[in-house]
């Protein structure tokens, strides 16, 4: 089955220093996602990209956020400047039609 | 109003046994209704997901139960195995809008002891 690639599967930051989490989605997917699980807690939505532009986020998803999709393959998250409180776990998600595809995710830890 | 309650937090079953997670939501908009399963270090994968015009569906030993007038649906997963146990989310969202942008549940830890 194809896969959804997120590097890193690890990073450790320091609170204010800007990060960005890798994802490479299924080749052929036209819609893109990223979510994030905050420990013992639920799978959130932050945002959807579709056709090169930002088609919708949530109330998380403020100014510090920001995705990318640099070339045909990847497709980024970056936080400006982050908190103790972005520490979580960040998943990429893509799809064609008929089903979500989930990556591993990325384990975020800002000290 | 975008809330979906999952319960139990968490469930205990023998193998064999059957398995049993509710869910309940609260926007009527809501038309798709899918379960994960995530295994640990992993992310969610699709089980299963049912839409409001149909009130169940099967797949293997994995069944949906929907009542869209109590606005509920479970899983059911028959004859658990201990390759079952893993943590379980509900999800529902509105296609209408934003196709996958999905409300989750808070998540049912399942055991399955052999």
């Amino acid at each position: 089955e194809p896969e959804v690639t997120q590097t890193p599967s690890h990073q450790v930051t320091q609170m204010g220093q800007e990060v960005i989490l890798r994802c490479v989605p299924i080749s052929n997917h036209l819609y893109f996602y990223w979510y994030r699980q905050i420990l013992g807690q639920k799978v959130e939505f932050l945002v959807s990209f579709y056709n090169n532009e930002i088609s919708e986020k949530s109330e998380i998803f403020d100014d510090q956020f920001s995705v990318e999709r640099p070339d045909g393959s990847n497709f980024t998250l970056k936080i400006r400047s982050t908190k103790l409180e972005d520490s979580a776990m960040y998943f990429c998600a893509s799809t064609g039609v008929e089903k979500l595809f989930f990556g591993s995710g990325t384990q975020l830890s800002v000290l | 109003q975008q809330q979906v309650k999952q319960s139990p937090q968490s469930l205990i079953v023998q193998k064999g046994g059957i398995s049993i997670i509710n869910c309940a939501y609260e926007n009527t908009a809501f038309d798709y209704f899918p379960w994960y399963q995530q295994f640990p270090g992993k992310g969610p994968a699709l089980l299963i997901a049912i839409r409001p015009d149909v009130s169940e569906k099967k797949e293997g030993r994995f069944t949906i139960s929907f009542n869209k007038s109590a606005k509920q649906f479970s899983l059911h997963i028959m004859d658990s195995q201990p390759g079952d146990s893993a943590t379980y989310f509900c999800a529902a969202s509105d296609r209408g809008s934003n196709d996958y942008k999905l409300t989750f549940g808070k998540g049912t830890l399942l055991t399955v002891n052999p």
